[in-house]
């Protein structure tokens, strides 16, 4: 199992819509978690940063931290063309990050 | 420009060469890490510094790589004798001092192609 899992899309959204991206995670131990956002060719940029259970809002921006399931979520609510790109979830581990593989998020004109 | 600073931005080697990069943290950060992307793959960690000090190198390949952060400049990445399968994009992130919960913003990246 891999340690931090998501699927790869593309997750295809009209403009507008709500965006959902969802991140597993392997053990109980990590206690941070981090959404980040890659265009094509780019660099990783943080986005969202939660550490505690329940939801963390900042703009369009939602992410939700369930400990116990083991699962951290990223809604993008008014989805525009320019949020398509791959969502990166990573964990900390021992203060090195460690990868999911990505989501790649499509807004559709 | 207060973001991580990396250079070069792309670098070419043919096979046996010696590939360094470099990386400049965020002003007022202290820690420095490396990660690969792999074409059409996720990130990987390969090394976490500190000022003198590698705090933790589990990722990175035993052979042909090393890493090191001086009291002075920047944070150097370095690869002997590079082969094909070492053609990616090569990351670096900082960080502030410890009890920062550890958000890291990444630098543009070097992109190494070896042929």
């Amino acid at each position: 199992q891999k340690e931090v899992e998501q699927n790869s899309g593309p997750l295809s959204v009209p403009e507008g819509a709500i965006a959902s991206l969802n991140c597993t995670y392997s053990d109980r131990v990590s206690q941070s978690f981090f959404w980040y956002r890659q265009y094509s060719g780019k660099s990783p940029e943080l986005i969202m940063s939660i550490y505690s259970n329940g939801d963390k809002e900042d703009g369009r921006f939602t992410a939700q931290l369930n400990k116990a399931s083991q699962y951290v979520s990223l809604l993008i609510r008014d989805s525009q063309p320019s949020d398509s790109a791959t969502y990166l979830c990573a964990k900390d581990s021992s203060y090195k990050l460690i990868f999911g593989s990505g989501t790649r998020l499509l807004v559709r004109p | 420009n207060a973001g991580v600073m990396q250079n070069p931005r792309h670098l070419v080697r043919r096979r046996g060469q010696e590939a360094r990069l470099r990386c400049s943290p965020m002003k007022g950060h202290s820690h420095v890490y490396w990660y690969r992307q792999l074409p059409e793959e996720g990130l990987k960690f390969m090394v976490y510094l500190q000022k003198e000090n590698i705090i933790d190198e589990s990722g990175m390949p035993k052979e042909r790589f090393s890493a090191e952060f001086p009291k002075e400049g920047p944070s150097i990445l370095r690869i002997q004798q590079v082969v094909r399968g070492d053609s990616a994009a090569y990351f670096c992130a900082s960080s502030p001092s410890e009890g920062q919960n550890n958000e890291q913003f990444f630098g543009p990246g070097t992109r190494l192609t070896v042929l």
